[in-house]
């Protein structure tokens, strides 16, 4: 039981590159989240889903977009990288939200992106 | 415009000595609190939640934290901290009754403790 895995664990791009984080869940949860984590900042949520074939905006969504491919990966993508994305990235997945959202969300392990 | 304050950004102590890392959220009318900590280089884990019920919830490696309504606040407590302590202490809070999972994070505590 890996629990929530993120590939890769860190990646340099060029002002413009694209890339796509990739996350799975093994929990059989229904939620998943994006977050991103900046120093003096906490984490601040960019997109979630909370079941399969949904997604909705976080309080970072700019220059992101997400996939909830199925039940278990939620990938996230920059279509053209900036700076300011610099950041580590989490994903996260919870049971369920919808009726229960005070579950517990359990982190993966993060994807260290800097963009030149 | 809803937050989550961490009063704290660094907060060093002695081991075996207690601690104190201090959370205060703005004004709702409920909400879902919570206290993660992230070891270096890893994710964050839950330490504990409050959701309903009594205002003292305990949590894993021994540590507590309280609820206090009248204060907005959430602080997390350790009579007695260990080395292995030393990690980054983030609190987070769901607001309102709608469920809508989405949590909010303070700052970020960095807890240092020192032999």
């Amino acid at each position: 039981n890996a629990g929530v895995t993120q590939t890769p664990k860190f990646q340099v791009l060029k002002t413009g590159q694209s890339m796509t984080l990739q996350c799975a869940q093994d929990m059989n949860h229904n939620s998943m989240y994006w977050y991103r984590q900046d120093p003096g900042m906490g984490l601040r949520l960019i997109y979630y889903s909370a079941s399969e074939g949904t997604t909705d905006k976080g309080e970072v969504p700019n220059g992101y977009n997400v996939s909830r491919l199925n039940k278990r990966e939620f990938s996230l993508r920059l279509e053209s990288a900036a700076p300011s994305q610099t950041s580590v990235y989490f994903c996260a997945s919870s049971e369920s939200y919808r009726g229960g959202g005070a579950d517990t969300q359990y982190f993966g392990p993060g994807t260290r992106l800097t963009v030149l | 415009a809803q937050s989550v304050t961490q009063l704290d950004s660094q907060v060093p102590v002695f081991e075996e000595a207690p601690v104190e890392l201090r959370c205060n959220y703005s004004s709702s009318v409920s909400v879902y609190l919570f206290w993660y900590v992230q070891y270096p280089n890893q994710g964050l884990q839950l330490l504990l939640k409050y959701l309903s019920g009594s205002t003292l919830v305990k949590g894993i490696n021994g540590f507590e934290a309280e609820f206090n309504k009248s204060q907005t606040s959430f602080h997390l407590r350790k009579p007695s901290v260990h080395i292995s302590d030393t990690a980054e202490y983030f609190c987070a809070v769901i607001f309102g009754s709608s469920n809508t999972g989405k949590l909010i994070f303070g700052q970020g505590t960095t807890l240092q403790v020192k032999p």
